[in-house]
């Protein structure tokens, strides 16, 4: 069963704009993973917060983590087109052995 | 990160035949590996989890009969559809987990594009 969801289901933004995308779950986690998935692609893992941590950072990613509200957020800084894909949060609870599972996921498209 | 592959990329079968998807972790021993399933523009929904030496443990909803999970090594689990079925089109996506820290990690393969005609 999915556990998350995503907003919003889908963003265009202009190359160079930021895009936040937001998902939300229900249950406690061990940690909060992003992915990024091109189009009829495999999945790209871009950064795992774990949930002790509050914010981290990757390049031009950064994700924010409130358990109190169990809630994530991605934010892409200086978009470009190449971002273009959907993005995914993933949950992993304590004692589950890695399963993860994913919310609906967030369509982007950065128009050049 | 470690590196999964899967075979076929892309199958076209004809409805009623069985089709077996390979998913192989080529540099580390996954003890544990899953299958999601993806139908187009949707999310990636967990199938089952297959454990190496063990029988594998299904979602709720998912017939084991019909997804058949072998997971005879450390390194290659395969995913058989059965009697597939229009409806079974869709992608399918292995992962192998890992242990990496205090986290349990997944290694995510290409995905594999299955159409039943």
């Amino acid at each position: 069963s999915q556990q998350g969801e995503e907003d919003p289901q889908a963003l265009s933004i202009q190359e160079g704009e930021n895009a936040t995308m937001n998902c939300s779950y229900k249950t406690s986690i061990n940690n909060l993973q992003w992915y990024r998935q091109n189009s009829g692609r495999g999945l790209v893992h871009l950064i795992l917060i774990r949930s002790n941590e509050r914010e981290k950072h990757s390049g031009r990613l950064r994700v924010t983590l409130d358990t109190s509200k169990k809630s994530s957020s991605l934010l892409i800084t200086a978009s470009r087109a190449a971002d273009t894909a959907s993005y995914f949060c993933a949950t992993a609870a304590y004692n589950q052995g890695g399963k993860l599972i994913f919310g609906q996921g967030t369509e982007l498209s950065v128009k050049p | 990160g470690a590196v999964v592959s899967q075979h076929p990329s892309w199958v076209i079968c004809k409805s009623g035949t069985s089709v077996k998807i390979e998913c192989r972790s080529l540099d580390f021993q996954a003890t544990t590996m899953f299958w999601y399933r993806q139908f187009p523009k949707q999310s990636l929904m967990l199938m089952a989890t297959s454990n190496e030496g063990s029988k594998a443990t299904y979602e709720q909803g998912v017939e084991k009969d019909k997804f058949l999970i072998n997971h005879a090594s450390l390194t290659l689990s395969t995913l058989t559809v059965t009697s597939a079925h229009p409806e079974d089109s869709s992608f399918y996506i292995c992962s192998a987990g890992g242990v990496s820290g205090s986290y349990n990690e997944q290694f995510f393969g290409p995905g594999t594009r299955l159409t039943v005609l």
